[in-house]
């Protein structure tokens, strides 16, 4: 079965400044897609950044990058320059290639003036 | 616009009512998806669907039902038999099922708050 676990509920970051949120998953199978969603107040689930697990290079996203880390299983978000509308719940997912998603619990991320 | 649509935004069911949540996309979307989230707490997956007439279920479809009748359309039935269904339910859909990180990748409508009475 697969597990993706967030450690972090909650994290805060000041305006304009880089915040790091970490997820790390567990599965045996060897290709997979990995996914950073984002949640605002309104509830609508917003895609962030997506990676396959066969490429190395990590993805980039204007301000969210992500450093993939395979042999680890990490799969951490970065986001540079917070801005006040980044404030929301993230979630890291996991697909395998039977299309069966894993979503980890969330981190709640806040944006302070 | 493409996207997808799910009705109603807010559901009140009374214990022992069967109710009924539409989920409509309009992006020629092969695979489909229910999810539910309860508070603080990430997607378990109902349900899911590969193709028209095809359905499996998914981490905790007990007390939930689903057709897949046409391929814009994908209902998610709330049984008496879920003893618990408060909750935040969440319907996406993808272009395809297991080929590449793009076409897999999901999108989520808007979501369905059900509060039991």
């Amino acid at each position: 079965a697969q597990t993706v676990t967030q450690s972090q509920p909650e994290m805060s970051v000041q305006e304009a400044e880089t915040v790091t949120l970490s997820c790390t998953y567990d599965t045996s199978e060897s290709n997979y897609y990995l996914f950073w969603y984002k949640q605002p107040p309104s509830r609508q689930m917003i895609l962030v950044i997506r990676q396959e697990a066969y490429k190395q290079q990590n993805a980039t996203e204007n301000r969210f990058s992500v450093n993939f880390q395979k042999a680890a299983k990490s799969f951490s978000l970065k986001i540079s320059d917070s801005q006040l509308g980044d404030t929301a719940m993230y979630f890291c997912a996991f697909n395998t290639n039977a299309g069966k998603s894993t979503f980890g619990d969330g981190t709640t991320l806040t944006v302070k003036p | 616009d493409g996207g997808i649509t799910q009705s109603p935004k807010y559901l009140f069911r009374k214990e022992g009512q069967n109710v009924t949540l539409s989920c409509e996309q309009n992006l020629n979307h092969d695979a489909m998806y229910w999810y539910r989230q309860d508070p603080g707490q990430g997607l378990r997956l109902i349900y899911y669907s590969q193709i028209v007439n095809d359905f499996q279920k998914g981490d905790i479809a007990e007390g939930y039902s689903v057709s897949r009748e046409k391929k814009e359309s994908f209902p998610l039935t709330v049984t008496s038999a879920q003893k618990n269904p408060t909750a935040f339910y969440l319907c996406a859909s993808s272009m395809s099922w297991g080929l590449a990180v793009n076409t897999d990748t999901q999108y989520f409508g808007p979501g369905t708050r059900l509060t039991v009475l």
